[in-house]
């Protein structure tokens, strides 16, 4: 699995935007960028996914750079809710999910 | 509630003991993973089934098994358990074989304690 980077931890003010970056400059034609995000004590958490568009969810907003060697998870008004550890995966053709450490968001009250 | 269910939620048990954590995939789920979180590992992946059948493995012991049934329930047996074992064991499914296009739902886990 193509790698990803992303910073180990970020922190926000609530009802402020939150940009979380990731980057991937292996990642290939084929791969998907996924993001999870995990609160603690509980498991997983699907956000959004995309391959080339920028994409839109009731969760988040996901950037994607035109080269697709980066991309950005936007939360758009951060909640003390969204304090979590948030994960940055390339899907590829096999069939699992590589987690690596994420970034840990802190969302100041 | 996630769709995806899995007990028991807390599970406490000496070494060298035996256990089966149970998963229910999401309705329409065919596809079953298995993952561990440990504090100094992260998520880790140890197995995936399809349908029944065993597609995909990652870091699984060789103490560690799994099987999905007909009604694609799943089940990891982990024995001749040690205290490194301790840790959460989540699961997740997807409605296909691929799911690069798809979101994976994860359950609330099963938090295993060895002592």
């Amino acid at each position: 699995d193509a790698k990803t980077t992303q910073p180990n931890s970020m922190e926000s003010n609530e009802e402020e935007p939150v940009h979380l970056p990731c980057n991937h400059s292996t990642i290939s034609g084929t791969d998907y960028i996924h993001w999870y995000r995990q609160l603690p004590s509980q498991g997983p958490e699907y956000v959004i996914h995309g391959l080339t568009s920028n994409v839109n969810n009731r969760m988040a907003s996901l950037a994607i750079a035109e080269d697709r060697k980066s991309s950005t998870l936007i939360l758009h008004r951060a909640t003390l809710r969204d304090a979590a550890v948030y994960y940055c995966i390339l899907k590829g053709s096999n069939y699992k999910l590589t987690f690596g450490k994420g970034t840990l968001l802190t969302v100041n009250p | 509630d996630s769709g995806v269910t899995q007990t028991p939620k807390h599970l406490i048990t000496a070494t060298g003991q035996r256990v089966t954590l149970r998963c229910s995939p999401r309705s329409g789920d065919l596809s079953v993973y298995w993952y561990q979180q440990s504090l100094d590992q992260g998520l880790q992946f140890l197995i995936q089934y399809y349908n029944g059948e065993e597609r995909a493995k990652g870091n699984i012991l060789e103490r560690f098994s799994a099987q999905q049934f007909p009604d694609l329930h799943s089940e990891l047996n982990l024995s001749s358990l040690e205290l490194g074992d301790s840790a959460l064991y989540f699961c997740a499914s997807t409605p296909f074989l691929e799911g690069w296009g798809y979101g994976y739902t994860f359950g609330s886990g099963t938090r295993l304690t060895v002592v």
